[in-house]
This record gives structure tokens, sequence and C-alpha cells, in this order.
């Protein structure tokens, strides 16, 4: 159980385009859904929480406009980044919990921006 | 500031032998921890979870200890096995929104 998905796995795209990425929890609703960001040999930093039929709540110093999120049902939620540049390039994590402190990631999506 | 902190980067140990990771956190707030194994490339894989009510929990090779007047909290894996070579992340949440904060992770590597 507590399966979460995610897709691309890897994507390319060029600079100035937009890309979506999925999370989905596959065996289990989701009351909330997080999306991380992480650097070669870094931490996981949570970029935004995103709550089903709501807005998200971003971590300081993410910018919004550039990462929309949504949450449109208790088993997904996208990560659109908008207006891509390499320093957007990195792995991005997605993770889901039902109800809990246990969260349940994704494969992650490896993105490159050229 | 890094309010959860795994200050060893790498750890080398035996098959058979045990492997103890540690974490130590500043937020007298955290009151529920977790472990995370991460291999790379991959999302991390939930291990174990500790609330602050106890100083101790177990399953199967696993353990998880919580000190909280010192407010660290170790991982211990006996015995190890080559497959548990991975990067290790601790976990600390605490209040009603279930966020989680990461250390930086330790990579074990289990020597056959």
């Amino acid at each position: 159980g507590a399966v979460v998905s995610q897709h691309p796995s890897r994507v390319i795209c060029k600079s100035g385009t937009s890309v979506k990425i999925e999370c989905r929890s596959l065996d289990f609703q989701a009351t909330t859904m997080f999306w991380y960001r992480q650097f070669p040999k870094q931490s996981l930093m949570l970029m935004a929480t995103s709550n089903e039929g709501s807005k998200a709540t971003y971590e300081q110093g993410v910018e919004k406009d550039k990462f929309l999120i949504n949450h449109a049902s208790l088993t997904l939620s996208t990560l659109t980044v908008t207006s891509a540049h390499p320093e957007d390039s990195s792995f991005y994590i997605c993770s889901a919990t039902e109800l809990g402190y246990e969260q349940y990631f994704g494969p992650g999506t490896r993105l490159t921006v050229t | 500031d890094q309010q959860v902190k795994q200050n060893s980067p790498s750890l080398s140990v035996q098959e058979g032998r045990i492997s103890i990771l540690n974490c130590d956190y500043t937020n007298s707030m955290f009151d529920y921890f977790l472990w995370y194994k991460k291999y790379p490339a991959e999302g991390p894989t939930f291990l174990i979870s500790i609330s602050s009510i106890k100083d101790k929990n177990e399953d199967g090779r696993f353990t998880v200890f919580l000190n909280k007047s010192a407010k660290h909290l170790s991982l211990h894996i006996v015995p190890s096995q080559p497959g548990d070579s991975a990067v290790y992340f601790c976990a600390a949440s605490g209040g009603s929104n279930y966020k989680l904060t990461f250390g930086k992770g330790t990579l074990l590597t289990v020597n056959p």
C-alpha cells in the first residue's frame, strides 16, 4: 500500500517553455501533497504544501507564479514549472499523506532545461 | 539555520555489524521523527518513525532511539546488509501541518 507515482520520470525542455509534472496517490486518498526539490548531494527542500481544493502554501523564497501547483482531487496534484530556465534543472519529488506524519514519496522527476 | 542536522555525511560498516546513524535537532516544537532511505534518482522510502512520547521504536532490523533532553535520535540497523547501502535521511515534524524538515542525509555503505 501507500504507493505514489510521478510522471514523467525524466523530461528535457527548452528554456522558456513550461513543464507539467503529475503526482498521483494510487491506493489511498491524499489529504495533503507536498512538492520538494533536491539538488545534488543536498537535502530535500520543501517547495509547497497543497491540500485538495485549496490554494497551495509556498515556502519562503519559492515563486508561486513560476511553480504552479494544482491539487484537483484527492489522488492528483500537478506542478507546472512555467517559463523554465536552466537554473530550474533539478530533481523534483512529490509526497502524499493520508492522515498523519508519514509521507509517502513518488519516484521523482528529473528536469533538465536546455 | 538548519533545524535537523546529520553531521556524518557518510558511514561505512561491515556486513553483519551494527550501523548507527545519528541525527540532532534544534526545534523544541518537533514531536514526530522519521527515517527515510533513498537511492540515487529515486524518491525516499519510509523506514521507521517515532513519536516524542516514546524513546524507542523497533521494526525488524531497524530501531530508532529518541533522547528528547539531548534533542538527538539515532537509527540502528542490525545486522547490516549490503542492500542497506543508501542515503538515510532523518526528518522531523511538529504541529498540525505535517510538514517535514529533513537533514542532509548520511550515505551508508555496507561492505560484504
